[in-house]
């Protein structure tokens, strides 16, 4: 079984903070990592797709790096805003194996203002 | 230009009765994958089809859940007999290619499913 752990499970921070937040996944059998943002009431939205053992990817105010040998990506959100109160949630595409994906349970950021 | 839809948005079902839950993916996906949050709970994966085939249907909670993807575009997922556990948001996403090919997923706005 795979498993996907992602912490803090939720966080409450106030507007204009920096906040960064954990996904940890199998270092074996690595593929690639997605991280997506899910608003309540809204679908999820993909914000990056990481492949590469040092990827590091930007936008806007969020950024994401990836360490695949130690099975490690941080999201970091700058200044945040309560517009980027939401659930972020990563998923673990592994090399090989039946399941295509597996989700961690998310980190819940609520941003105060 | 449109994104994934599913419908209903919410259904309510008494225990005991079946279930059709319908995704309309991004025109051209070809793949198309089904998913479930119960409360509380993180996003479950349940079944992926790339075409219309389903590799491996072993995500799937029961023999109650079936699925079918018809004509590489609208999918249903069927639960028979549902149960209070089946109780949950039912997401469906599509992507352009398998996930392979790395795509990010575009996910629908979901089915509340209520089993009383």
């Amino acid at each position: 079984i795979l498993n996907v752990e992602q912490s803090p499970q939720s966080l409450h921070v106030q507007e204009g903070d920096s906040t960064n937040f954990t996904c940890s996944f199998p270092s074996s059998n690595f593929y690639a990592l997605h991280w997506y943002r899910w608003e309540t009431a809204k679908s999820p939205e993909a914000l990056f797709v990481m492949t590469l053992n040092g990827d590091e990817k930007k936008k806007g105010r969020i950024s994401a790096t990836l360490n695949t040998k130690e099975g490690y990506s941080y999201l970091y959100i700058k200044g945040s805003q309560p517009e980027d109160s939401a659930t972020y949630l990563c998923a673990f595409i592994p090399q090989s194996g039946n399941t295509p994906l597996v989700f961690g349970k998310g980190t819940r950021l609520s941003v105060i203002a | 230009g449109a994104g994934v839809s599913q419908s209903p948005s919410n259904k309510v079902t008494e225990k005991g009765k079946d279930v059709e839950l319908r995704c309309d993916p991004i025109s051209g996906h070809t793949a198309l994958y089904w998913y479930r949050q119960r409360l509380g709970q993180g996003l479950e994966f349940l079944i992926y089809f790339q075409g219309n085939s389903a590799p491996d249907k072993s995500g799937l909670p029961s023999d109650r859940f079936s699925a079918e993807r018809t004509g590489e575009s609208v999918s249903t997922l069927t639960i028979q007999r549902t149960q209070q556990e089946d109780s949950a948001v039912y997401l469906c996403a599509s992507s352009v290619e398998n996930l392979q090919a790395r795509d990010e997923q575009f996910f629908g706005p979901g089915t509340r499913l209520t089993v009383l």
